[in-house]
């Protein structure tokens, strides 16, 4: 069965300083993946998605994820991170079969000043 | 558009109280899904319908039971609440099958059971 792991629960960051989101995959063929954003209060927001072709690829707010096969990753950076970047990142990955998606438990992003 | 939209935004039911949360979307979605969020276990899959008409249970539907009114409206009924349903509820649709798979969010009802 497909899974996802987010090793990291918790980071903080300094505003300004450049961010990278860990997000491990257990699957067999090429995955569909996705990294959503939730801020507190809210509900989940898609910032980017892969599906197929170039490994990196951009999304919404300045951040951008590689895929890598390799290491069956699929990582979220963002060059230099603002402090309304502070909120609950989830990396997801769709079930091989169907369209369900499999979420990770989420890393929180803390931003200090 | 107003996207997906949930009501109630908050409630609190006391043990073996019955409640309908409500989820309606305005995208012609044909796919509809409810999660439940705990802290530090993601999202978690109650219940799905993959398009009009049809429902499936996803990883935790104990406890739980679904509408799929129509092709916009989406609701999940706890008929006897338990404390140990106490979480954050959020309703996505997604354009369906072999279509698109990014799924698009409600803003979620906090729920606590006493």
């Amino acid at each position: 069965a497909q899974s996802v792991t987010q090793p990291d629960i918790h980071i903080t960051v300094s505003e300004g300083a450049s961010l990278e989101l860990r997000c491990n995959y257990s699957y067999g063929a090429t995955p569909y993946l996705f990294w959503y954003v939730q801020s507190p209060g809210q509900g989940l927001q898609l910032l980017l998605k892969y599906f197929s072709g170039d490994t990196l690829v951009q999304g919404i707010k300045g951040f951008e994820a590689e895929f890598k096969r390799s290491q069956s990753s699929f990582n979220l950076r963002k060059p230099s991170v603002h402090w309304s970047d502070a909120a609950e990142y989830f990396c997801a990955v769709k079930r091989e079969y169907g369209n369900k998606l499999v979420f990770g438990a989420g890393t929180i992003l803390r931003v200090k000043s | 558009n107003a996207g997906v939209t949930q009501t109630p935004k908050f409630q609190v039911l006391k043990t073996g109280q019955s409640m309908t949360l409500q989820c309606a979307q305005d995208m012609n979605h044909n796919s509809m899904y409810w999660y439940r969020q705990d802290p530090g276990m993601g999202l978690r899959l109650i219940y799905y319908s993959a398009s009009e008409g049809t429902t499936d249970k996803g990883e935790v539907p104990n406890g739980y039971n679904v509408s799929r009114l129509n092709k916009r409206e989406f609701s999940l009924r706890l008929e006897s609440a338990a404390p140990s349903q106490t979480s954050v509820y959020f309703c996505a649709s997604s354009e369906g099958p072999r279509i698109n798979y990014e799924q698009y969010f409600g803003p979620g009802t906090r729920l606590t059971v006493t």
